[in-house]
């Protein structure tokens, strides 16, 4: 069974690009969730995303960024007019259905894509 | 969530067991204490997660007091391979509330030596 897959696993973008980062979840997972960890810090949780809904998206900027999870292929985070800041490593994980209440599920993190921004 | 509260760096020789400690003082009653491993340019990896007690697994052991307002991470006889940061985090079950997002500090850097 294939871990949780991101590409590219390293992005260089010019100050005004775009970046698109992909991540497809674990087989038979339905929740995705991307986090971003600055140097030397802890990740933080940017959003989450089941099949065609944003669930919670009280991490991510309120400018420039968005994210999707499509009905068929993978979550996409995209940052728009990247700026110095957004150099960072982005990580996105997946869990289960998450269908039943009460029932702690562990999330499956990728390898993270790092975004360099010149 | 609560808080957590962790050291931000520990050393150890290879073939001792260590112990990572975490203050969790306003922890809940729904609330898990998980821990994840992070190797440098790579994503966390689960390594074991309890409630009470004492929780056991190929990798490592979790200890739990009554009061639930500290855990203690154990990895008995370590290895080179097991310089990595660990985070300790505080986590619902109640996923209507926190929407199944993890908060991470800033996790404890242990490094082992030879």
């Amino acid at each position: 069974n294939a871990g949780v897959m991101q590409n590219p696993r390293h992005l260089v973008r010019r100050r005004g690009q775009e970046a698109r980062l992909r991540c497809s979840p674990m087989k038979g997972h339905s929740h995705v969730y991307w986090y971003r960890q600055l140097p030397e810090e802890g990740l933080k949780f940017m959003v989450y995303l089941q099949k065609e809904n944003i669930i919670d998206e009280s991490g991510m900027p309120k400018e420039r960024f968005s994210a999707e999870f499509p009905k068929e292929g993978p979550s996409i985070l995209r940052i728009q007019q990247v700026v110095r800041g957004d150099s960072a490593a982005y990580f996105c994980a997946s869990s289960p259905s998450g269908s039943v209440p009460y029932v702690k599920e562990t999330q499956y993190f990728g390898p993270g894509t790092r975004l360099l921004v010149l | 969530l609560a808080k957590t509260t962790q050291p931000i760096s520990m050393d150890s020789y290879e073939g001792q067991e260590v112990n990572i400690t975490c203050s969790h003082n306003n922890i809940a009653t729904n609330d898990y204490i998980t821990w994840y491993q992070q190797f440098p340019s790579q994503g966390p990896r689960f390594i074991i997660q309890g409630y009470k007690t004492k929780v056991t697994n190929e990798v490592a052991s979790l200890f739990i007091p009554a009061d639930r307002k500290s855990s203690t991470l154990s990895l008995p006889r370590v290895s080179l391979s097991d310089t990595a940061v660990y985070y300790c985090l505080v986590d619902t079950a109640d996923r209507g509330s926190t929407l199944g997002r993890l908060y991470f500090g800033r996790g404890t850097q242990l490094t082992v030596w030879p």
